[in-house]
């Protein structure tokens, strides 16, 4: 996998408590993004990044935050996780705007209980 | 939201057949792409087709693009199990061309 790592790649919380997940690239590649996978409704964009400092929110950004202080890290928190954000959590890099090809790690699955 | 919808949902061939996936979206794109998602793993690229593109060829992979009717298609020739996966399609908005959205995927299932 193109030189991604997300951590950690498990996690149970209780509900209520913060969360943050870390992806870590090495290609310094510009964009990163946040998704997450449900049975049914298959990748949706939480947040993406275009550059250090820079984000922007996607389809299902409530109750989510994120901060990119690196080109290399990117940082997804859950502020109070709820039971609803149980859910694979999948980070991706791209490396401008001419090749916009996506690459994936290997996911985080998160369980809220 | 522009998000793309594979069909069929699930799809059950035997080794050696074809295998064609549909995608239907919404709004103007600047390009589309093919990801395939084996159990457990992250999404794999497989082609991209941009707007200004009809068809496009790699491998066993024929893809094609009709934008009037905001359409595509995978077509995997001489399927085998190794191929068993799913996949989806991913759109890139016009204005936006480094946000992408996903469908919710074609589950693939290629028998011996």
């Amino acid at each position: 996998d193109a030189g991604i790592t997300q951590s950690p790649r498990h996690k149970v919380t209780e509900t209520g408590t913060p969360v943050t997940l870390r992806c870590h690239q090495t290609e310094n590649h510009r964009y990163m993004y946040w998704y997450r996978q449900d049975p049914g409704h298959g990748l949706r964009l939480i947040h993406y990044s275009y550059g250090v400092k820079d984000t922007d929110k996607g389809e299902v950004s409530d109750g989510y935050s994120v901060s990119r202080s690196k080109t290399e890290d990117f940082l997804l928190t859950l502020e109070s996780a709820t039971s609803s954000q149980t859910s694979v959590y999948f980070c991706a890099i791209s490396e401008d705007e001419i090749s916009t090809e996506a690459f994936f790690g290997q996911g985080t699955r998160l369980t809220v209980v | 939201s522009q998000q793309g919808e594979e069909d069929p949902q699930a799809l059950s061939i035997q080794e050696g057949e074809n295998a064609t996936m549909n995608c239907s979206y919404k709004t103007s794109i600047n390009n589309l792409q093919w990801y395939r998602q084996n159990s457990g793993r992250g999404l794999v690229h497989l082609i991209l087709i941009r707007s200004n593109e009809r068809e496009k060829h790699s491998g066993r992979l024929r893809v094609t693009l009709d934008t009037s009717k905001k359409s595509s298609s995978l077509l995997i020739t001489a399927s085998r199990a190794a191929d068993t996966a799913s996949y989806f399609c991913a759109t890139a908005a016009i204005y936006n061309f480094n946000k992408f959205y996903f469908g919710s995927g074609t589950k693939l299932n290629v028998k011996p």
